[in-house]
Order: C-alpha cells, then structure tokens, then sequence
C-alpha cells in the first residue's frame, strides 16, 4: 500500500497565473476526491471521480477550476487565472464503495 | 451552512486523562461518521468510524459514542499520550445512497501535556 501521492507538495505562484495539481491514488481505488482545507478550517468537498467519471461538482468549484481523471488512474486539479483567496491546501483522498476515504499529504498553494 | 458542529475549538488534557471530543450534525441522512487525525503538514488520516446502527464502537484507546436521537456523535480517547497532541476532525457522509463525500466539523486542536 504506496499509500495516495500528490505532487508538488507546495506551490507558490503569482496572482493571474495557471497552477496544476497531481494526485496518484491508492491503484485499486475507483474513487477519487479533491477537497480544499483553509488555515484553521475542515476540508470542504470540491468534486470527485468514480473511474473516469466526475459524477459531482461542489459549488465552490467556480469556472477556473477543471479536474480531470483521464483513463481512471491518475487526476489532475487546475486553478486558471488564481485568486488570493485560492489560497489553501488541496487535498486528495480514493476509496472503494462503501469504504473509507484515505488522503493524501495535500498540496499547498500559496497565491503572491 | 454548518452540517456538521464541533466543539471544542481546542483541548488541553494531561497525560493519561480521558479526551472528549463532540460533533453534532443537522441532516438526518447522514449514516457514516468517521474520525479523522491530522498532523501539522499532513493530510487527515482515518481514525475509527461508526454506522448509526450501534451505539458505540471501540478500537484500541479510542471509542466513538453515537445518540441517534440527539443527532451527535463523540471521540473518547483513553489514557492520552503525548503522541496523541494533533487536529481532530468528525465527518459525515450518505454512504447507502451513493453519496460519499464527506462533510467535515472545524476540528478540534488536542494538546497532551506531560
């Protein structure tokens, strides 16, 4: 059990700019989450994957963020043109059905 | 909108005392509550979880007491460790209608002192 990788670790980049997260989950899990978690805060759900699939969107996931999981395996999380207020960590969990979600370390995005 | 209340804020408990932690939660649709454990830098990591069908649910130090009436369930961890000082998270999620995403409390910051 590799456990769920995700890559970089910490992003820092200017205001206006594309960032693009990575997140490889445990490789028999066909579900995939991405949750954002602010200083102080619990994660919050922005969407999630069963297989290729994105079967759900949270509303907090606006039109500059896309997620995509071609082919099942891997996911990727982009933020266009970022916002201070994007600034948090970006977490990413997998699970089977009915079993428990296990995260990742999280991405942390620091917006200058 | 809060689905998922937790207190308190943070704890501070000596070695060896009993921690108590407590959610409570709004939508009567919820049927999966897991606990989870962050470490600074880290990302949650689960602890112990209960379906409201039992009352209570124990794994090692740490049980879970579950009042489906009252809508609130609570994180008891005996004999704490210094090893234990981390950010609690309670959750909820609709897991027998395919809805698994978990809806996460504030959290609550446990510090073990000797």
């Amino acid at each position: 059990d590799t456990g769920v990788s995700q890559n970089p670790r910490h992003k820092i980049t200017k205001r206006g700019q594309n960032v693009t997260f990575r997140c490889d989950p445990i490789s028999e899990h066909n579900r995939l989450y991405w949750y954002r978690q602010t200083l102080g805060q619990g994660p919050e759900f922005l969407t999630y994957f069963q297989n290729e699939a994105q079967l759900e969107k949270s509303r907090l996931l606006s039109d500059r963020f896309s997620a995509e999981r071609p082919k099942g395996s891997f996911s990727t999380l982009e933020i266009q043109r970022t916002e201070q207020g994007d600034s948090a960590m970006y977490l990413c969990a997998s699970s089977t059905p009915l079993m428990a979600q296990h995260f990742g370390d999280g991405t942390r995005l620091s917006i200058l | 909108q809060q689905q998922v209340k937790q207190s308190p804020q943070s704890l501070i408990v000596q070695k060896g005392g009993i921690s108590i932690i407590n959610c409570a939660y709004e939508n009567t649709a919820f049927d999966y509550f897991p606990w989870y454990q962050q470490f600074p830098g880290k990302g949650p990591a689960l602890l112990i979880a209960i379906r409201p069908d039992v009352s209570e649910k124990k794994e090692g130090r740490f049980t879970i007491s579950f009042n489906k009436s009252a809508k609130q369930f609570s994180l008891h961890i005996m004999d704490s460790q210094p090893g234990d000082s981390a950010t609690y998270f309670c959750a909820a999620s609709k897991v027998l209608v395919g809805n698994e995403k978990l809806t996460f409390g504030t959290g609550t910051r446990l510090t073990i002192i000797p």
